[in-house]
C-alpha cells in the first residue's frame, strides 16, 4: 500500500458524459501526477499540481481538467467522454517536484460505453 | 522529445534460468525509476537509480544505470513464478517518460 487513496475504483459511464476521479496524497507529499493508462498509449503523464498550482501538463486533452484542493486532494475531470477514454487513470504523488520518487495509487478504472 | 525503448515487449521465461530487460532512452536524464505492474493493479516502485553506475539488487532483481550510454539493465536470477509480471522503465526529463513495459510470463 502506497498510501496514496483513489476513488471510485471503477466508474462506467456513457459517451458524452462527465466523471470526476478523486485522488488523496500520501501524508505529507505537496505534488499530485495524473497518468493514463491505456493498451494503445501505454502509460501517459496528463498534469502535476504543487501545493495547489499547477507544475506541468503532458498529454492532457482539453475536455479534461484538474485541480489540487487546499487540503491537497486532487480532482480530475473527464468531460464529453469518448470510448477512447476508457483507461485506467492513477494519482501518484510526490514529497515535493519531480525529482522525488512518485508513489502510485490503486487507479480508477474507467470504462465509456 | 524524450523517448523510452524498452526491449523485449514480452519475456517467456523458464524458472531457474536467467534474463535480462534493456532500458535505453533518447537523452540526457541522471534519474531512472523501474516499476512492477501485477495485471489491474498499481505500480509499485522497484529501484530509483540516481547516477552513472548505479547498481541496486532486491532479491533476485538487479538493476544498473549506464548514463553515458543511456542504458538501463534490470537482471533477473533464477526465475520463479511469483515475478510474472510487467515492469516498467520511467526516465525522468521535464515529466516521467515511460517505457512501454515489458510483460513477463514465468513458467515451470
Amino acid at each position: 500500500d502506497s498510501g496514496v487513496t483513489q476513488t471510485p475504483k471503477h466508474l462506467i459511464t456513457a459517451t458524452g458524459q462527465r466523471v470526476t476521479l478523486r485522488c488523496s496524497p500520501r501524508s505529507g507529499d505537496l505534488s499530485v501526477y495524473w497518468y493514463q493508462q491505456s493498451l494503445d498509449q501505454g502509460l501517459q503523464f496528463l498534469i502535476q499540481y504543487y501545493n495547489g498550482e499547477e507544475r506541468a501538463k503532458g498529454n492532457i486533452l482539453e475536455r479534461f481538467s484538474a485541480q489540487q484542493f487546499p487540503d491537497l486532494h486532487s480532482e480530475l475531470n473527464l468531460s464529453s467522454l469518448e470510448l477512447g477514454d476508457s483507461a485506467l487513470y492513477f494519482c501518484a504523488s510526490s514529497y515535493r517536484d519531480r525529482y522525488n520518487e512518485q508513489f502510485f495509487g490503486p487507479g480508477t478504472r474507467l470504462t465509456v460505453l | 522529445e524524450l523517448k523510452v525503448e524498452q526491449n523485449p515487449l514480452f519475456l517467456s521465461m523458464q524458472e531457474g534460468k536467467n534474463y535480462t530487460i534493456y532500458c535505453n532512452y533518447s537523452t540526457t536524464s541522471d534519474r531512472l525509476y523501474w516499476y512492477r505492474q501485477d495485471p489491474g493493479k498499481s505500480l509499485e516502485s522497484l529501484f530509483v537509480l540516481l547516477s552513472n553506475g548505479a547498481v541496486k539488487q532486491e532479491g533476485r532483481l538487479m538493476a544498473s544505470l549506464d548514463t553515458k550510454a543511456r542504458l538501463s539493465t534490470l537482471h533477473i536470477t533464477a526465475a520463479v513464478h511469483d515475478l510474472s509480471a510487467t515492469y516498467f522503465c520511467a526516465v525522468l526529463g521535464g515529466k516521467l517518460q515511460f517505457g512501454a513495459g515489458t510483460q513477463v510470463v514465468v513458467t515451470p
